[in-house]
């Protein structure tokens, strides 16, 4: 098993441009989502999705967009990136019964 | 809306020693989990607590759940410099919203 697989590791864009980050998961987990964490910060939940087909917004959904549809893929996409949307980003999927959350290893996001 | 508090923030302490870290949250939730950070990396999955009453424990360290208290408490046992890293708690806040303290960063010098 993989786990959590991101890509890009490292990206850096510029104000206004656009982008999909990746996020795909082997563990045939249903519920996934997105985090972004900020200098000094935990982790603040963006999106998340109970499974295919079905996503909802999380603490700081705005500027970016969700859409899940296969068990495997969670893509994040930003539309017109700020810089206020410099940040850390990290996939996770929850295991069950466990409740265990996987993380993936984090895309770091730079907008100039 | 869901609150989570960690204290302290930063601590430094030398090997050898003993200590905790809290971690508050201000409404009734009965997931708690605890990771681990180290600089530039992923989180690492440390604790699930799942119920009141809680009690795990791996190596040095041993977390608790009260959840009548809303408290956690992440406690650290003859600290060594290989247990220097960012951890933090996170509160499920329903349908595995999570949501996460600042984070406690951690130094264990000799």
């Amino acid at each position: 098993n993989a786990g959590v697989t991101q890509t890009p590791k490292f990206q850096v864009l510029k104000t206004g441009q656009s982008m999909t980050l990746q996020c795909a998961q082997d563990m045939n987990h249903e519920y996934m989502s997105w985090y972004r964490q900020d200098p000094g910060m935990g982790l603040r939940l963006i999106h998340y999705s109970v499974g295919a087909g079905i996503t909802d917004q999380g603490e700081v959904p705005n500027g970016y967009n969700v859409s899940r549809s296969t068990t495997e893929d969670f893509p994040l996409r930003l539309l017109s990136a700020a810089p206020s949307q410099t940040s850390v980003y990290f996939c996770a999927s929850l295991g069950h019964p466990s409740y265990e959350q996987y993380f993936g290893p984090g895309t770091r996001l730079t907008v100039t | 809306e869901l609150k989570v508090e960690q204290n302290p923030l930063f601590l430094s302490m030398q090997e050898g020693k003993n200590y905790t870290i809290y971690c508050n949250y201000s409404t009734t939730s009965d997931r708690l989990y605890w990771y681990r950070q180290d600089p530039g990396k992923s989180l690492e999955s440390l604790f699930v607590l799942l119920s009141n009453g809680a009690v795990k424990q791996e190596g040095r360290l041993m977390a608790s759940l009260d959840t009548k208290a809303r408290l956690s408490t992440l406690h650290i046992t003859a600290a060594v410099h290989d247990l220097s890293a960012t951890y933090f708690c996170a509160v499920d806040g329903g349908f595995q919203k999570l949501v996460f303290g600042t984070g406690t960063r951690l130094l264990v010098s000799p």
